[in-house]
């Protein structure tokens, strides 16, 4: 596709469940970002790769967050044992190369914890 | 926690006003960005910022970046209910990474 596709759009879990969150970045975009976005706030950095390498995972909130993105292409966002906390929006954005500033955001995927 | 400040968090203004809104920081960036985001959507770009004191017009919309960067302001000459969206601004600093650093929005209603 021509955009950041993100799936699933919209996600419920019950508290103390793992989920995983799907990016596909624009093709050939070289840097892929994931955010959380609480609701009425501006999004909050997570993690950060380049290529498949994962060069700053400073936002993650806690060990129960992990991403990966194997093979420099579409990325995954697991949260293991979900609590209340972690609902928001998840926000995936893709750049062309790794100085460019312009980034392209994907719809998201909101997850609400019960 | 939210390094830039935006204000107003919310502004309700009827077709046709005139509206500023602004961007505050303590931090200095390499360059400033400003998006819009609708409901169920990401944030798009609408314009970059990289020099100090620099002025772009998009349309109806003037953003400016602080001679210091340390803040930015958008204004939007006579607001159409099109306007209506969360605006973020998000700044980044130099190095590799570029990744963002968002305000904390102004949810901006355009009213007809």
């Amino acid at each position: 596709g021509a955009g950041v596709s993100q799936s699933p759009r919209y996600k419920v879990a019950k508290r103390g469940q793992d989920v995983a969150l799907r990016c596909d970045p624009i093709s050939g975009h070289v840097s892929l970002f994931w955010y959380q976005q609480a609701l009425g706030q501006g999004p909050e950095f997570l993690t950060y790769f380049q290529n498949e390498a994962q060069l700053d995972k400073s936002g993650l909130p806690s060990d129960r967050f992990f991403a990966e993105r194997p093979e420099g292409s579409v990325s995954t966002l697991k949260i293991q044992r979900t609590q209340q906390e972690d609902s928001a929006v998840y926000l995936c954005a893709s750049n062309l190369w790794a100085g460019n500033t312009e980034a392209f955001f994907g719809q998201g995927t909101r997850l609400t914890v019960v | 926690t939210q390094l830039l400040e935006q204000s107003p968090q919310f502004l309700s203004i009827q077709e046709g006003e005139n509206l500023t809104v602004y961007c505050n920081s303590s931090s200095v960036f390499s360059s400033l960005q400003w998006y819009r985001q609708e409901p169920g959507e990401g944030p798009v770009l609408l314009v970059t910022v990289v020099t100090g004191g620099e002025v772009k017009k998009l349309k109806r919309l003037t953003f400016q970046f602080g001679d210091a960067r340390k803040d930015s302001s958008l204004h939007i000459t006579a607001a159409q209910p099109g306007d209506t969206g969360l605006y973020l601004c998000a700044g980044s600093h130099s190095g590799s990474a570029r990744q963002l650093t968002f305000g904390s929005g102004t949810q901006l209603t355009v009213l007809p």
